[in-house]
């Protein structure tokens, strides 16, 4: 089974700050990657698909990208509203595994 | 309005069983696969299971196989997931998850508002 490895576990920042979160995946995943963001008590939303694709509706401060076999989302300018709890998936092969999760909080 | 609609979860004593239900609006249930993910306290989603829009295929996180039974009845639009022999690791939220499918030139990427399981004596 392909392991995705998150990082940070958490992270605190302000708002206006750029930060970025990793995943690494334990093999070759392509570029079968996707982001979710979850708010408490919520259902995850997805952000980014395909690595880098911006899920349409999503703010452009949102990006994704890929090195290999890591994998990072970007939040540049950081808005109230995306203090939560972010995760990655693999796509790329059974169990589509999702990473530990980065909690993003208000500094 | 496209939807996932869980329905049957509950308390159930280690051993016994629960059916859950997903109910599908606003989209062509039948022509894609769906997954139960389930998110215990405190962790990330973990992939439980998955079935082809036709009903075939059927997988399996290793943890439930042989104790879970995925379904599903495209006349009714609705997902199922037969639990048997809960164990108190099985206690999370079970949702029911669409995703991610080419529509148009974005995805499509649908989850419910999940259901509650919890595996306790």
């Amino acid at each position: 089974d392909i392991q995705m490895t998150q990082s940070p576990s958490s992270l605190s920042a302000s708002v206006g700050d750029r930060v970025t979160i990793t995943c690494r995946a334990s093999q070759n995943i392509n570029n079968f990657l996707n982001w979710y963001q979850q708010s408490p008590g919520q259902a995850p939303k997805l952000l980014i698909y395909g690595a880098s694709s911006l899920k349409r509706g999503v703010p452009s401060r949102f990006s994704g990208s890929r090195s290999g076999t890591d994998f990072t989302l970007t939040i540049t300018s950081l808005q109230p509203e995306d203090f939560a709890t972010y995760f990655c998936q693999q796509t790329y092969s059974t169990p589509p595994a999702f990473g530990q999760g980065t909690k993003l909080e208000i500094e | 309005e496209v939807q996932l609609l869980e329905s049957g979860g509950g308390l159930v004593q280690p051993g016994g069983s629960l059916k859950l239900s997903c109910a599908a609006s606003g989209f062509s249930f039948s022509s894609y696969g769906v997954n139960w993910v389930r998110q215990a306290p405190g962790k990330g989603p973990e992939w439980v299971s998955s079935i082809s829009g036709s009903g075939g295929n059927p997988k399996y996180v290793d943890s439930v196989k042989g104790r879970f039974i995925i379904s599903r009845d495209n006349s009714r639009k609705t997902l199922y997931l037969q639990m048997n022999s809960l164990r108190v690791e099985d206690t999370a939220v079970y949702f029911c998850h669409v995703g991610v499918v080419p529509v148009a030139a974005d995805v499509l990427d649908i989850w419910g508002q999940g259901t509650r399981v919890t595996v306790s004596s």
